[in-house]
């Protein structure tokens, strides 16, 4: 069973930001929420994680409900070379091994 | 600093023919992973190594053996290929700061088995 859900595919203007979905709704209280992006045929690129608190990097934004069951990846000024598949995973530290989904296919669109 | 290396790059095999991929980094890292991706699929998990001289299966072990002599590198190896094991093969290693565990990935290797 997958541990999470994405939309298959979102379209999004390019300079608005681009806003991805992820529920978790049976998330376990160590887990951390991982996202990871496929630019096509290239290898993943990791994005950015978090635990429960709201996190940002230089990439992106992660808001994290309070009940930790869904999050949103928020890409503030989405530019064409945004446009990948993008990977909601979640991972107990220490825990090897990520299962990655289908992802949210992105496309920035011009 | 070159960060995570596969060689080659492309692959065509004959169906018994056999094959070693090979994944190094620099980076110094403990665990390092192979996965494959088919067409329009996610990445699944095939094996993996959390150290020198370790390994492990992951969701799809089959058909596939590993070896991790050296902490840098990680060789993937197919004694008899199949049809079924044409796919992009990914190797990853894994940084571990604080408690997050952060993959980096390879550029892939694309193997078709005819």
């Amino acid at each position: 069973d997958a541990k999470t859900t994405q939309p298959p595919s979102m379209d999004c203007a390019e300079g608005r930001a681009a806003n991805l979905p992820c529920n978790h709704s049976t998330i376990s209280g160590n887990e951390y929420v991982y996202w990871y992006r496929q630019i096509h045929s290239q290898g993943p690129q990791y994005i950015i994680h978090g635990l429960k608190n709201n996190e940002t990097n230089e990439m992106a934004s992660l808001i994290i409900t309070e009940d930790r069951k869904s999050s949103t990846l928020i890409l503030p000024h989405a530019t064409l070379r945004d446009t990948a598949v993008y990977y909601c995973i979640l991972s107990n530290f220490g825990n090897e091994k990520l299962t990655f989904g289908t992802g949210t296919r992105l496309t920035i669109i011009p | 600093n070159a960060g995570v290396t596969q060689t080659p790059k492309f692959r065509v095999l004959k169906t018994g023919q056999s094959m070693t991929l090979l994944c190094a980094q620099d980076m110094n890292h403990e665990y390092m992973y192979w996965y494959r991706q088919d067409p329009g699929m996610g990445l699944r998990l095939i094996h993996y190594s959390v150290g020198e001289g370790t390994t492990a299966k992951g969701e799809v072990p089959d058909g596939y053996n590993v070896s991790r002599l050296k902490k840098q590198n990680f060789l993937l190896g197919l004694e008899s290929a199949a049809p079924s094991q044409t796919s992009v093969y990914f190797c990853a290693s894994i940084s571990r700061v604080g408690h997050a565990d952060t993959q980096y990935f390879g550029p892939g290797t694309r193997l078709t088995v005819l």
